[in-house]
């Protein structure tokens, strides 16, 4: 059974870009998470997605943004990127919420570095 | 609001040596903690979980109990192996805030042979 994939591994952007992350969570799980890991912040939640629908977001600006789509995938987009968003992505997923909450697979993460 | 606390890093042992890793919490209500594990070049993964007070979670030869009185979750192993070198990361959420975890620093594990 594959695991959550994230795309890209890494990437360079420069201040003022924008940027999308993928996440493809395992097959048959319903539940997307993002977080975002820095060494001085640790990891922070960001948004959670079930079913196409935001379910609860970390406090972040409105700068990070994410959907999901009818197939489970998920994307998040961050604008005007700043040298503080570098940092590690990880994508996490589960079957659904519900009796296993908190029990989530991750992805390896995606490496983002703002010049 | 909701947070956790783990001992700084790194822990330095020698391999069969006995690991502890401390963590508290402070939360409202009942969470349920976590402990999750970074191996190197890795995502996390989860090692145990414990729903409700005096909830034993064990995985591995790790085990941490859930105890509501002095909000802490320990991680324990009676042996480490070279192998449980990684980061390793308290936390806690409720049922209703969905995965919607709350992290710990992470604690950074050195096991030398």
């Amino acid at each position: 059974k594959a695991g959550v994939t994230q795309t890209p591994r890494y990437l360079i952007k420069t201040r003022g870009q924008q940027v999308t992350l993928s996440c493809s969570p395992i097959s048959g799980h319903r539940s997307v998470s993002w977080y975002q890991q820095t060494p001085g912040q640790g990891l922070q939640f960001l948004f959670e997605y079930f079913s196409e629908t935001q379910r609860n977001k970390g406090n972040f600006p409105g700068r990070f943004s994410g959907r999901q789509f009818s197939n489970s995938r998920s994307e998040m987009n961050v604008s005007t990127l700043e040298l503080g968003d570098s940092a590690l992505y990880l994508c996490a997923s589960m079957t659904f919420a519900g009796s296993n909450t908190g029990e989530l697979f991750f992805g390896e993460g995606s490496r983002l570095t703002v010049l | 609001g909701n947070s956790v606390t783990q001992m700084e890093g790194p822990v330095t042992l020698s391999e069969e040596a006995f690991l502890t890793i401390n963590c508290t919490y402070t939360a409202t209500g009942y969470p349920s903690l976590f402990w999750y594990v970074q191996y190197p070049g890795e995502g996390l993964q989860l090692l145990l979980k414990a729903t409700k007070a005096d909830d034993k979670g064990s995985n591995k030869g790790f085990e941490a109990t859930y105890r509501k009185e002095t909000t802490s979750f320990h991680l324990e192993k009676g042996s480490v192996q070279v192998s449980d070198s990684a980061v390793y990361f308290c936390a806690l959420t409720h049922r209703n805030a969905g995965n919607m975890l709350t992290f710990g620093g992470g604690t950074r594990l050195m096991v030398k042979p």
